[in-house]
């Protein structure tokens, strides 16, 4: 199965709300990073946390990680149409040489 | 930098017909991963390469994919004989290990629809 899970799979907000998303994960890390995709694009990097830290704000994005419940939160701020994407995360596991693992992904759609 | 390139953008094929798709990894980067990604199974990591050796090939689905990584600017991913189920977006992605961040960056993916 997936190193890491997101939920929730799809969330719709409105302009201006902020949106939550989790994801868990099952095994020691190095570091844990958040990716964003738009429809018919390849993913981009937002944020990566490390497994020392806590929390990371980037802008609007403030990231939170959880190691002893092996789960981290991003959270968008005042979104935005343009926030309109698919948010992966993706597990450094230690001693992974690189190897990113991603989960599924959630669907967010921001109305106007 | 113009990032990580691939082409085709887009592929139509018939079965059995082999498939090549290229990849342009980010100068100075290292590492070189192939994925795929279809609404069943997500994003999959295919095979991924340190200074252009095949690191770890374990995520490549049958014989009938292969990759190569001639050299640190050029990789390809084939398929031979192509079938329908391998239909999906390819994504290459590359990254440089440095001080422990290892962010990729993806290319824009080939998108491949064998009939």
């Amino acid at each position: 199965s997936q190193q890491g899970e997101e939920d929730p799979q799809a969330l719709s907000i409105q302009e201006g709300e902020n949106a939550t998303m989790n994801c868990s994960y099952k095994t020691s890390i190095n570091n844990l990073q958040w990716y964003r995709q738009n429809s018919g694009r390849g993913l981009v990097h937002l944020i990566l946390i490390r497994s020392n830290e806590r929390e990371k704000h980037s802008g609007r994005l403030r990231v939170t990680l959880d190691t002893s419940k092996k789960s981290s939160s991003l959270l968008i701020t005042a979104s935005r149409a343009a926030d309109t994407a698919s948010y992966f995360c993706a597990t450094d596991a230690s001693g992974a040489n690189s190897k990113l693992t991603f989960g599924k992904g959630i669907t967010l759609s921001v109305r106007p | 930098d113009a990032g990580v390139i691939q082409s085709p953008r887009h592929e139509v094929t018939e079965m059995g017909q082999e498939v090549t798709l290229r990849c342009k990894p980010i100068s100075g980067h290292d590492y070189l991963f192939w994925y795929r990604q279809t609404m069943m199974r997500g994003l999959e990591l295919l095979i991924y390469f340190n200074n252009n050796v095949p690191i770890d090939d374990s995520g490549m689905p049958e014989d009938r994919f292969s990759a190569k990584m001639p050299n640190a600017s050029f990789s390809t991913l084939k398929i031979q004989p192509s079938e329908p189920r391998d239909s999906a977006v390819y994504f290459c992605a590359s990254t440089r290990t440095s001080g422990g961040h290892n962010e990729q960056f993806f290319g824009p993916g080939t998108r491949l629809t064998v009939l």
